[in-house]
C-alpha cells in the first residue's frame, strides 16, 4: 500500500524558512509520477506549490517561484519542501501527494502537516 | 491562473440525487478532477480527468463536462458523503483547485 507521510516543526518564525519532509513507502520515488507539495490554507482556499518528477526534475507555482526549492533523498525515498522568507501568510496546512505526470491529477495524500507562522 | 469556480454550500436529504458544478475560467480540455475532503482528512481522489471513476470510489459518484463546465453528481446522496468537494484542473499551469463546495444533509 502506498503511503505518504508529512513531517517537520508546527511553527515557524515570520522571514525564517519552513521546511517539510514527505516519507513514502510502498512506491519508490525514481519509479515515476511526479511529487508534489499543496496546500490549503485557513477558509479553505487550497495550492498547488509545485513538484518533482521521478526523474528529478522540478516545477514549480509561479507566484512562489523565488521563495520555493524541492529536492529530494533518493536513500530514504523522501522528497522535501522548503520554503523561504515565510511570513503569516504561509499559514496552512501543507500536504505531499502523488500525481500522474500525463493528467495531473493526486491519487495518494498525505495526511498533512499543520505549519503555523507566528513570532 | 485558470480560476475555478465552484459554488459554497448545497443542502440535500438523503436519496436525493445532487450535482456540483465547477467553472473554468478558460479551457481545461477533459483535465479536470474531482476529490471529496472531510474535516481532518486528506483529500480523497473521486473522478479523474472529467468522467473516470476512481478506484475504489462507489458508483453513486459520476463525473462529467468538457472544456468550461463540469459537474460531479452524487446519486443517491447518504449520510456519509457530507463532506466538501473540490474540483482541480491540470490542463493549465500552473495547477489550480476550485474554493470547493461544501455538501450538508438535510
Amino acid at each position: 500500500e502506498i503511503q505518504l507521510q508529512e513531517s517537520g516543526p508546527g511553527l515557524v518564525k515570520p522571514s525564517q524558512s519552513l521546511s517539510l519532509t514527505c516519507s513514502v513507502t510502498g512506491y519508490t520515488i525514481t519509479s515515476g509520477y511526479d511529487w508534489s507539495w499543496i496546500r490549503k490554507f485557513p477558509g479553505n482556499k487550497m495550492e498547488w506549490m509545485g513538484y518533482i518528477s521521478y526523474s528529478g526534475s522540478t516545477n514549480y507555482n509561479p507566484s512562489l517561484k523565488s521563495r520555493i526549492s524541492i529536492t529530494r533523498d533518493t536513500s530514504k525515498n523522501q522528497f522535501f519542501l522548503q520554503l523561504n522568507s515565510v511570513t503569516t501568510e504561509d499559514t496552512a496546512t501543507y500536504y505531499c501527494a502523488r500525481s500522474r505526470t500525463i493528467a495531473a491529477y493526486f491519487d495518494y495524500w498525505g495526511q498533512g502537516v499543520m505549519v503555523t507562522v507566528s513570532s | 491562473d485558470t480560476v475555478l469556480t465552484q459554488s459554497p454550500a448545497l443542502a440535500v436529504s438523503p436519496g436525493e440525487r445532487v450535482s456540483i458544478s465547477c467553472r473554468a475560467s478558460e479551457g481545461v480540455n477533459s483535465y479536470m478532477h474531482w476529490y471529496q475532503q472531510k474535516p481532518g482528512q486528506q483529500p480523497k481522489l473521486l473522478i479523474y480527468k472529467a468522467s473516470n471513476l476512481a478506484s475504489g470510489v462507489p458508483a453513486r459518484f459520476s463525473g462529467s463536462g468538457s472544456g468550461t463546465d463540469f459537474t460531479l453528481t452524487i446519486d443517491p446522496v447518504e449520510a456519509d458523503d457530507t463532506a466538501t468537494y473540490f474540483c482541480q484542473q491540470s490542463w493549465n499551469d500552473p495547477y489550480t483547485f476550485g474554493a470547493g463546495t461544501k455538501l450538508e444533509l438535510k
